[in-house]
């Protein structure tokens, strides 16, 4: 994989769903995987930033895994509430020059 | 002050015209970059300023021309764009720019060339 990947494109999920979404990333070189959460006419803020292979990070109901020998990071909302309604971006770094490349995003609606 | 500012908010102008981006970060960042995106597309990378000096610039077109006149101020000056270049323009600034380091955003600005 040359590119970030991100899917589904968008969810739909009613309110105290649990969900979860994928990023693949190339493997090769990898240096650091970032999720950010961008709400619509708002500025995307940052997750996480993980970088070991097997991390595991949480913050409040969401949380994230990352397997870097596979280039995959899954992302989970645990009992979604409608304010988790947004786009959820990963980014990955590799070794190479530090750009940081972007996934399309999944549009996550949580409908109440 | 965790705040990324991009000012204007929108943008219209025509292929002729000369116009600037601006964005401001108080947060000591020495690292600040310019991305753009279009729409469900992902953000691209543009340029990267480092300790106010350009580290990287992923082959934009010249009628793109960033500047950092001081750490806190990012601009990007426009110039004979073409409609493919409406797009949100996004700022971002971070500590530093060797890596695994976050990136704080600003809102973008929304461009629209006629």
């Amino acid at each position: 994989i040359l590119n970030v990947e991100q899917s589904p494109q968008s969810l739909h999920v009613q309110e105290g769903d649990s969900t979860n979404f994928t990023c693949s990333f190339p493997s090769s070189n990898f240096y650091a995987l970032h999720w950010y959460r961008w709400e619509t006419a708002k500025s995307p803020e940052a997750l996480f930033v993980m970088t070991l292979n097997g991390d595991e990070k949480k913050k409040g109901r969401i949380s994230a895994t990352l397997n870097t020998k596979e280039g995959y990071s899954y992302l989970y909302i645990k009992g979604s509430q409608p304010e988790d309604s947004a786009t959820y971006l990963c980014a990955s770094e590799n070794t190479g020059g530090f750009k940081t490349i972007f996934g399309a995003g999944t549009r996550l609606f949580v409908k109440a | 002050d965790t705040e990324v500012t991009q000012t204007p908010k929108h943008l219209v102008m025509g292929m002729t015209n000369k116009k600037s981006l601006k964005c401001e970060q108080h947060m000591g960042h020495r690292a600040m970059y310019w991305y753009k995106q279009k729409a469900k597309k992902p953000p691209e990378l543009m340029f990267v300023y480092s300790y106010e000096k350009l580290s990287i610039n992923e082959s934009v077109p010249s009628r793109f021309s960033p500047e950092c006149p001081n750490s806190s101020l990012l601009n990007l000056h426009l110039h004979a764009l073409q409609p493919e270049d409406s797009a949100l323009y996004l700022c971002a600034s971070s500590q530093g720019s060797l890596g695994q380091e976050t990136q704080y955003f600003g809102p973008g600005t929304r461009l629209l060339v006629l």
